[in-house]
């Protein structure tokens, strides 16, 4: 069964201090690694997308790379507005997203 | 403003009543997708449509039905409902038919009495 999980569950940060976080995956046939932010009551924001192993993205703080079991997102000097819940899913054969829980980031000033 | 708009934003109603939520994508595409977001569980896939058809389901309850008409906008059923279907429903959109980048809606909370 296509599966992500998330780690760690929640993460608080000072504002500056860098970080990472990790989505460990187990899929048949991986079709693309995505990458939404969610503010409190709001729709998923699209971030990045990785199809294959070595692939990295980046945008503003934000740096995702991609392995055969698991992608980071590393956080580089975050600011208090970076605060969201940062969710990873995996696109499969079956034309779906397979969502992780999320990890619910905190950053303070 | 991903593009992707839910109607209505809020909606109270009482158990075993029936409701309809709208979703019109984003100009241009062609999938339209619903998903449950509750408390306990996380996002969760419920049906995707692609240019008027039924392409994918997932945990969909038999006593939710969904459509997507000509012009592309979609309509998710929900009758007999419970308490358990208080949640957050969110519609997204991509261009293709899957395996792309797919762009949310604000969302619908539903809120069962």
């Amino acid at each position: 069964e296509d599966q992500v999980t998330q780690s760690p569950e929640a993460l608080r940060l000072q504002e500056g201090e860098s970080s990472s976080l990790n989505c460990s995956y187990t899929v048949s046939g991986l079709r693309g690694l995505f990458w939404y932010r969610q503010d409190p009551g709001k729709g998923p924001e699209f971030l990045f997308t990785l199809y294959s192993a070595g692939e990295e993205k980046e945008k503003e703080r934000l740096k995702a790379t991609l392995t055969k079991k698991e992608s980071f997102l590393h956080i580089t000097a975050p600011k208090p507005e970076d605060s969201a819940t940062y969710l990873c899913a995996l696109s499969t054969g079956f034309q779906k997203l397979v969502f992780g829980t999320g990890t619910r980031l905190l950053v303070s000033p | 403003d991903s593009g992707v708009t839910q109607t209505p934003k809020h909606l109270i109603t009482a158990t075993g009543q029936r409701v309809t939520l709208r979703c019109s994508p984003r100009s241009g595409d062609l999938s339209v997708y619903w998903y449950q977001q509750s408390l306990d569980q996380g996002l969760q896939f419920l049906i995707q449509y692609y240019n008027g058809e039924e392409r994918a389901k997932g945990n969909i309850l038999e006593r939710f039905s969904a459509q997507q008409f000509p012009d592309l906008h979609s309509e998710l059923n929900l009758s007999s409902l419970e308490l358990g279907d208080s949640a957050l429903y969110f519609c997204a959109s991509s261009v293709g038919k899957g395996n792309t980048e797919a762009f949310f809606g604000q969302g619908t909370r539903l809120t069962v009495v």
